[in-house]
């Protein structure tokens, strides 16, 4: 079984541009999270979604992130414009279904940085 | 805001030694996970527990979870190189079992 795939693995932009990451899911998978992962720090979720529903975007930075999952399958995350801050890895994850107990499986991540 | 707590944050040990690592929270949370991470790569989920007092095994890994569900340890004995990671726990809570994570323990297990 194919695994959570993430692209591109490393991008360096400066600040106040424009950068954007793909998510592609476990095929059949429901629900779909991107966190973001500060170095030293354990992931934060920015968005969950379920299909292409949006359940919780609480710690989504809304003013410059976006994100979308067109047909309940892959999934983009934007920053627009990017902060020095930003500076992390991007996770995206995704499970079968929203439930205790139910496993997340997380792709290999995005490294950003921002000069 | 619910919030984990690992510790210890760092830790270095010889091959063959036994090691704890806590996670601590003021919250109950529905479940807890524990996930080790590799550089480079996403975080790999170990186990689930689900029941205050709960034990799971894993080969040489022991995890539990408090009786109150607000905390947990992960036991490793005899501890090897290949168990070096960064070992996350992570709470779920909610109605859509928003996953909160800890910042970690950074483990080196050295030959």
């Amino acid at each position: 079984e194919a695994g959570v795939a993430q692209s591109p693995r490393y991008k360096i932009i400066e600040k106040r541009q424009s950068v954007a990451f793909w998510c592609n899911p476990i095929s059949g998978h429901a629900t779909l999270y991107w966190y973001q992962q500060i170095l030293g720090q354990g992931p934060k979720l920015l968005i969950q979604f379920q299909n292409n529903g949006v359940v919780d975007d609480s710690q989504l930075p809304k003013d410059r992130f976006s994100a979308e999952r067109l047909k309940g399958v892959d999934s983009t995350l934007k920053i627009q414009p990017a902060k020095l801050e930003d500076s992390a890895v991007y996770l995206c994850a995704s499970s079968l279904f929203q439930g205790t107990g139910d496993t997340q499986y997380f792709g290999p991540g995005t490294r950003l940085t921002v000069l | 805001t619910q919030l984990l707590e690992q510790s210890p944050q760092f830790l270095s040990i010889q091959e063959g030694e036994n090691l704890t690592v806590y996670c601590n929270s003021s919250s109950v949370f529905s479940s807890l996970q524990w996930y080790r991470q590799e550089p480079g790569e996403g975080p790999v989920l170990l186990v689930t527990v689900v029941t205050g007092g709960e034990v799971k095994k894993l080969k040489r890994l022991t995890f539990q979870f408090g009786d109150a569900r607000k905390d947990s340890s992960l036991h490793i004995t005899a501890a090897q190189p290949g168990d070096t990671g960064l070992y996350l726990c992570a709470g779920s809570g909610g109605s859509n079992y928003k996953l909160t994570f800890g910042k970690g323990t950074l483990l080196t297990v050295n030959p």
